[in-house]
């Protein structure tokens, strides 16, 4: 088990500022990592490490981290960020990496 | 720009061995880690193992005495074997290309490219 713990589904209205969370110990200690997954499609990385971007993801999405909680943050959610969202870090030990278990983002 | 193709076998029956490979593409095959990652239907992501260029391997321990993932540097290919397969396997199985970095002061990994997934369906 990663455990890395996520709400299991979160909701936002159009143009809103949404924040998803993931909770475990292991965020004391490592950055997460952050991925959109689409219907059908292969997970995408929106952020990594303090606050970093890949080539491609809008500015709206931004990372957080405090204490045990990392945070991903949508400022201005398009109808297209509706997702799930998983955040990944290294399991309590840091020898393994894990996943948290996943949150589903409705736009309205 | 680096791509994963990966392919294998996509019906099993139970007890037999899943076999895939996940070829690399456009891009450095040493200086990171090759993962692979699961997500049965409706369900979340888990992560199985990885290795990296030299062969160094890290497995998943809640699947570890029936993992075992291969390099072929010489091709730019890694491979998953998982035996002894049952319905709870059953899953799309992806490959991903695991980096690092150190901001201070913490340490952090990402998987920036995945594969597009494979569909593997365990059933008698």
């Amino acid at each position: 088990s990663s455990e890395l713990t996520q709400d299991p589904a979160v909701s936002v209205a159009l143009g809103q500022t949404v924040r998803i969370t993931c909770q475990g110990d292991s965020l004391r200690s490592y950055y997460a990592s952050w991925y959109q997954q689409k219907p059908g499609q292969a997970p995408v990385l929106v952020i990594y490490g303090k606050n970093n971007r890949p080539s491609g993801i809008p500015d709206r999405f931004s990372g957080s981290s405090s204490g045990n909680t990392a945070s991903l943050t949508i400022t201005g959610a398009q109808a297209e960020d509706e997702a799930d969202y998983y955040c990944n870090s290294r399991d309590s030990s840091g020898n393994h990496p894990g996943f948290g278990g996943g949150t589903k983002l409705t736009v309205l | 720009q680096v791509q994963l193709q990966q392919w294998g076998a996509g019906l099993l029956k139970p007890s037999e061995t899943l076999s895939l490979t996940c070829a690399v593409y456009g891009g450095s095959f040493s200086g990171y880690y090759w993962s692979w990652i699961r997500q049965p239907p409706g369900k979340g992501l888990e992560w199985i193992g990885e290795i990296n260029h030299s062969g160094s391997t890290n497995y998943n321990p809640s699947l570890k005495s029936r993992v075992t993932i291969s390099v072929d540097t010489s091709k730019n290919q890694f491979s998953l074997k998982l035996s002894s397969v049952t319905a709870a396997d059953t899953a799309v199985y992806y490959c991903a290309r695991r980096g690092s970095g150190y901001d201070p002061y913490y340490y952090y990994y990402y998987m920036d490219v995945w594969g597009k997934g494979t569909t593997v369906t365990v059933s008698s």
